[in-house]
């Protein structure tokens, strides 16, 4: 089993869509939480860390349930610029694991 | 604001060949990584630092040399190019969350993107 895993997608979704995506981590130690976004053929860049509290950053929410295990974002009043792949990073340490990602496809 | 710097962005190698794919930073990061991205696979840890002097294995170290004689530099070797070493590659750096406002994100290049022929 994946250390990290996520549902690939593609998520196609009309723009102004509420559109959520979870990720499930397997190793109990973990100790920060991360959603980063990706490009096409761009370097990830860090969208939100995520708390236990859930946060919140304009149209983008986090949360994280340690009991279960999993991370989710939630992005609402979706844009066609929030067409991306979404990586979900779990940190152990110094060491961050990366899932696989989730695509994200807003269409007019 | 530099970040962190790779060098090449590009670059076609013939099968056997040996390169280095060069990455500074000037965040004064004690973490360094370099990640390999392959469609379907995300990204793989290759090799990571956590200081001058220290380096690590990842999921993926085969075929990869790596060294940290500087906080700022973490040259990333490949000693005999393979077809399977086609990708394309980051590096990437942080501090660790260890230390108030200090929030863990990693910093990563802008890739290199590697074909052995």
């Amino acid at each position: 089993r994946k250390e990290v895993e996520q549902d690939p997608g593609p998520f196609n979704v009309p723009e102004g869509a509420t559109v959520a995506f979870n990720c499930t981590y397997s190793n109990s130690a973990s100790q920060s939480f991360f959603w980063y976004r990706q490009d096409c053929r761009k370097e990830p860049k860090l969208l939100m860390s995520v708390y236990s509290s859930g946060n919140e950053d304009g149209r983008f929410t986090a949360q994280l349930n340690r009991a279960s295990q999993y991370i989710s974002l939630l992005i609402r009043d979706s844009k066609l610029s929030d067409s991306a792949t979404y990586l979900c990073v779990v940190n152990r340490g110094y060491i961050p694991t990366f899932g696989r990602g989730t695509s994200l496809i807003v269409h007019p | 604001n530099a970040g962190v710097t790779q060098t090449p962005k590009f670059q076609v190698l013939k099968t056997g060949q040996s390169m280095t794919l060069q990455c500074a930073q000037d965040m004064n990061h004690e973490y360094m990584s370099w990640y390999r991205q392959d469609p379907g696979m995300g990204l793989r840890l290759i090799h990571y630092s956590v200081g001058a002097g220290i380096t690590d294995q990842g999921e993926v170290p085969n075929g990869y040399n790596v060294s940290r004689s500087t906080t700022e530099d973490f040259p990333l070797r490949l000693l005999s190019a393979a077809p399977s070493q086609t990708s394309v590659y980051f590096c990437a750096s942080s501090y660790p969350r260890r230390e108030r406002g200090n929030t863990g994100e990693l910093f990563f290049g802008e890739g290199s993107r590697l074909t052995v022929l």
